[in-house]
């Protein structure tokens, strides 16, 4: 059973860098036929996707990101990584790891991480 | 950008009854790349329905999705206690990946 495990600060100051990691067992981060990507929720409001990458290196972001977004991979760790620059207060949310079928589903979630984004 | 525009924003329904949940898109989802997640408090959303109709694994047969082109609907024939939840519905035809804004499922 593939299970995904974020990582990181849960306080950020704002203009600052957000760092998580997503840690993967029970399955290879290089398997070709799946991404592997972040998704937000701000609390009490939906779904947003950020970005993924893939073991060859191909990124995707979100359009309204992606000046400030960087997600990349770690095969030898099993790990990905996000980075978000210069955050604010509307960078509060929960961050999900997960992973992306080649189609787009996304088949396994991580528990998911509250960041807050405070001085 | 597709922008996926879910309705009900809430809708109450007593157990065993049916429940009929809409996603509409602002553009034709290309292949019927449509799915459908189910996210109860304090946990991640789970796969429901993919391809618009097709189950993913483990999920009961009383989830059904259907719809193309556009307009997209998640069906629950007889409503069991723990189904109660928030519903999104996603695209994956075209990029980027969106999400609707959700649809909350709650006990009448």
């Amino acid at each position: 059973q593939l299970q995904l495990q974020e990582s990181g600060p849960g306080l950020v100051k704002p203009s600052e860098t957000l760092s998580l990691t997503c840690t993967v067992s029970g399955g290879s981060i290089s398997n070709k036929n799946y991404y592997w990507g972040w998704i937000r929720q701000p609390p009490g409001r939906g779904l947003e996707w950020v970005g993924s990458t893939h073991y060859s290196g191909k990124t995707f972001y979100t359009p309204s990101l992606k000046s400030r977004v960087t997600v990349s991979i770690d095969t030898s760790k099993n790990q990905f990584s996000l980075r978000l620059s210069s955050v604010t207060a509307a960078d509060s949310a929960v961050y999900y790891c997960a992973e992306i079928s080649a189609a787009g589903t996304i088949d396994y979630w991580g528990q998911g991480t509250l960041v807050t984004v405070s001085s | 950008e597709i922008v996926l525009t879910q309705s009900p924003g809430t809708l109450s329904v007593s157990p065993g009854e049916r429940a009929t949940l809409s996603c509409r898109a602002s553009q034709s989802v290309r292949s019927s790349l449509l799915v459908w997640y189910q996210q109860k408090p304090g946990q991640a959303p789970r796969l429901l329905i993919y391809g618009a109709s097709s189950r993913a694994s483990g999920i009961p047969d009383r989830f059904s999705g259907s719809g193309s082109g556009t307009d997209f609907t998640l069906t629950i024939s007889r409503l069991e206690p723990e189904d109660f939840a928030v519903f999104y519905c996603q695209q994956y035809g075209s990029f980027p990946i969106t999400f609707g804004q959700g649809t909350r499922l709650e006990i009448k």
